[in-house]
């Protein structure tokens, strides 16, 4: 089945305890992106990559690192986090041709950072 | 970064109402994508729309396209108990550097009142 997977589906964690959410496509998709959804504020990208090695910030990075050191995995990295990044996590993909279209969506971790 | 602003931003309603909501942005986009989210789990696409007004179903679902490419609309007729979720509008966004960025509304959820 092709899907996007990312674990942990929930984590709670203190605050400066550094974190890994992973997330993982088998569709063979070279576009990556990680969002975080907040009541009353929608999905705000935080980072994305076009392929392999190629990665860059989206609207709210502070916080956050990642990694695409392999097509199928982009994992999301809290070196330090903080109660501010308690939100639900999302990771997306799609072939990079599919311009606004066929985005697949993780089922989401919720984060606690108290 | 740019945001779409949803409105309404919460409706309760009977089984087997109309529904109508709507998404406005103060720049153009060339294409309009509504996602729904059920509780737990990621966006999933309902409708897309690529040009200024154009008018689309999904069986109970119709979108539109605004004319004047700021605006868009969705409407779910006789809704029923599995329409409960969150709706969400998005526009795909070029960056200066070619990342074509999924920007999200605020989110309009709906509650089905028994």
């Amino acid at each position: 089945e092709a899907q996007v997977t990312q674990n942990p589906r929930y984590l709670i964690t203190v605050t400066g305890k550094k974190l890994t959410v992973t997330c993982s496509q088998n569709m063979n998709h070279e576009y990556m992106s990680w969002y975080r959804q907040d009541p009353g504020l929608g999905l705000r990208q935080i980072y994305y990559s076009m392929n392999v090695e190629v990665t860059d910030k989206g609207d709210v990075p502070e916080g956050y690192k990642v990694s695409r050191k392999e097509k199928r995995n982009f994992p999301l990295i809290l070196e330090s986090p903080s109660p501010n990044q308690t939100s639900l996590y999302f990771c997306a993909s799609r072939f990079l041709p599919d311009r606004g279209l066929g985005y697949t969506f993780g089922s989401g971790t919720r984060l606690t950072v108290v | 970064g740019q945001q779409l602003n949803q409105s309404p931003q919460s409706m309760f309603i009977q089984e087997g109402e109309d529904v109508s909501m709507n998404c406005t942005s103060s720049s153009i986009f060339n294409t309009w994508l509504w996602y729904k989210q059920d509780p737990g789990e990621g966006p999933v696409l309902l409708i897309a729309l690529y040009k200024a007004g154009e008018l689309t179903s999904n069986g109970r679902l119709t979108a539109q396209f605004g004319i004047t490419r700021k605006d868009s609309f969705l409407n779910i007729s006789a809704s029923i108990p599995s329409d409960v979720g969150i709706y969400f509008c998005a526009g795909p966004l070029i960056s200066n550097f070619g990342n074509e960025k999924l920007t999200f509304g605020t989110g309009t959820r709906l509650t089905i009142i028994p």
